[in-house]
């Protein structure tokens, strides 16, 4: 049974700060890797997907990586801003099945 | 990738009522999922919804609780029946975007008083 852990549970950082958050998982044997983001009560918005066969993804500030061999993902978030506060989530997609991690609540302070 | 409409955003419901979720997705697809975020928690899978046939429940979730429709390939509906404080959560559809990932119905947050 595919676990998905995510490392900080909370992060709280100064505008301008560039950071990492981790995602790892047991299972090795996914089709991808997908990272959202959470505002406080509402849906999950789609951020960067990366495919089993790939390593990285990047769009505008933001680059997830994926190395399956070691069962780790991370996103980097660089010049945070304040609008970057919320919950992020990774999931892994296997076979009609995703499975999430409880996700990293970050604020980032003014 | 699809966009999903879903309704209502939020809820406040008395015990013993029921409430029924509304997901409309803007291009045809073959399953969509149904998922539960309680408080603090990540998202559980509730069921896969398929149309024309019966939702297909994960453990721990009947449907008598939580009846599905799915009366073509556009639209689904939840419905969380006899609630109780316990079922105070955010319900999310969801559908497979195949090389686009996974995209989400906006939530609605329910809260049972």
């Amino acid at each position: 049974k595919q676990e998905v852990t995510q490392i900080p549970a909370a992060l709280s950082v100064p505008e301008g700060e560039n950071l990492v958050l981790n995602c790892s998982f047991t299972d090795s044997a996914i089709y991808n890797l997908q990272w959202f983001r959470q505002d406080p009560g509402k849906g999950l918005t789609s951020l960067l997907l990366i495919q089993s066969s790939q390593r990285e993804q990047t769009s505008g500030r933001l680059n997830a990586s994926l190395d399956k061999s070691s069962g780790r993902s991370t996103l980097y978030i660089a010049a945070s801003q304040p609008g970057d506060s919320a919950t992020y989530l990774c999931a892994s997609g296997g076979y009609q099945k995703v499975t999430f991690g409880i996700g990293t609540k970050l604020q980032v302070i003014p | 990738s699809a966009v999903i409409s879903q309704k209502p955003s939020r809820d406040i419901c008395q015990r013993g009522t029921s409430l029924t979720i509304q997901c409309q997705v803007d291009s045809q697809v073959t399953m969509m999922f149904w998922y539960r975020q309680q408080p603090g928690q990540s998202l559980t899978l509730i069921a896969t919804a398929n149309q024309g046939s019966e939702a297909t429940y994960e453990s721990g979730f009947v449907i008598d609780k939580f009846p599905i429709s799915r009366p073509n390939l556009t639209f689904s509906t939840l419905t969380v029946s006899n609630m109780s404080p316990e079922d105070s959560s955010i319900y999310l559809c969801s559908v497979d975007g195949g090389i686009y990932g996974y995209t989400f119905g906006s939530g609605t947050r329910l809260t049972v008083v």
